[in-house]
């Protein structure tokens, strides 16, 4: 295993409560990702963080935002939660070097109601 | 964006290989091509990566096609953990040391016992 786990890994919110996911990772890696995965959609990318205090938008941006405070943990925050928000989220790290590959933790399931 | 094609579903038999195939056209001379696969339930998995010349690793092989705008993924002898969806990414450099990886709906391995 990489060093990558996700808390919660399920949890159940209602329409318009803030949610708040972490990642945290234990490689010392510099790059993060989050991703959603929906059926018939694959995984997209939502945010990414290429070190402390930097981040970026990925393609599937709106109704989310993240902080990387440091090294070990991303934070992936929904202010607001939709039940278009439902889907399981994964997170990602990649050191940022040499062949770029990208290893993923276990995965959160979120349900909005 | 970086699009790769690959057959929906593809199935094999236990300890048979496995050729699976993704086509590349718009690659250019320095986007390297990986491959992940993602077991039921669990988080994509690096599998391998390739430029130009064939590559193999414990997991896979993997033969680039001289003019690189194709490649399969070669398992020597499927077994049933093997079976999982395959994503073939051609993995783009989105400025700087910034490179992301977009995910399309990847190739179904059936293994049959």
């Amino acid at each position: 295993d990489a060093g990558i786990t996700q808390s919660p890994r399920h949890k159940v919110t209602e329409t318009g409560t803030p949610v708040t996911l972490r990642c945290h990772q234990t490689e010392n890696h510099r790059y993060m990702y989050w991703y959603r995965q929906d059926p018939g959609h694959g995984l997209r990318l939502i945010h990414y963080s290429y070190g402390v205090k930097d981040t970026d938008k990925g393609e599937v941006s709106d109704g989310y935002s993240v902080s990387r405070s440091k090294t070990e943990d991303f934070l992936l925050t929904l202010e607001s939660a939709t039940s278009s928000q439902t889907s399981v989220y994964f997170c990602a790290i990649c050191t940022g070097t040499g062949s770029y590959e990208q290893y993923f933790g276990p995965g959160t399931r979120l349900t909005v109601t | 964006d970086a699009k790769t094609t690959q057959p929906n579903s593809m199935e094999s038999n236990e300890e048979e290989p496995v050729h699976l195939p993704c086509n590349h056209s718009t690659i250019s001379g320095t986007d390297y091509i990986h491959w992940y696969r993602q077991l039921p339930s669990q988080g994509p998995e690096y599998v391998i990566h390739g430029l130009t010349s064939n590559v193999n690793n414990r997991m896979a092989s993997l033969a680039i096609a001289e003019d690189r705008k194709s490649s399969t993924l070669i398992l020597h002898r499927a077994t049933l953990r093997d079976a999982a969806v395959y994503y073939c990414i051609q993995l783009v450099n989105s400025g700087g040391s910034n490179y992301k990886l977009t995910f399309g709906k990847g190739t179904l391995l059936t293994v049959n016992p």
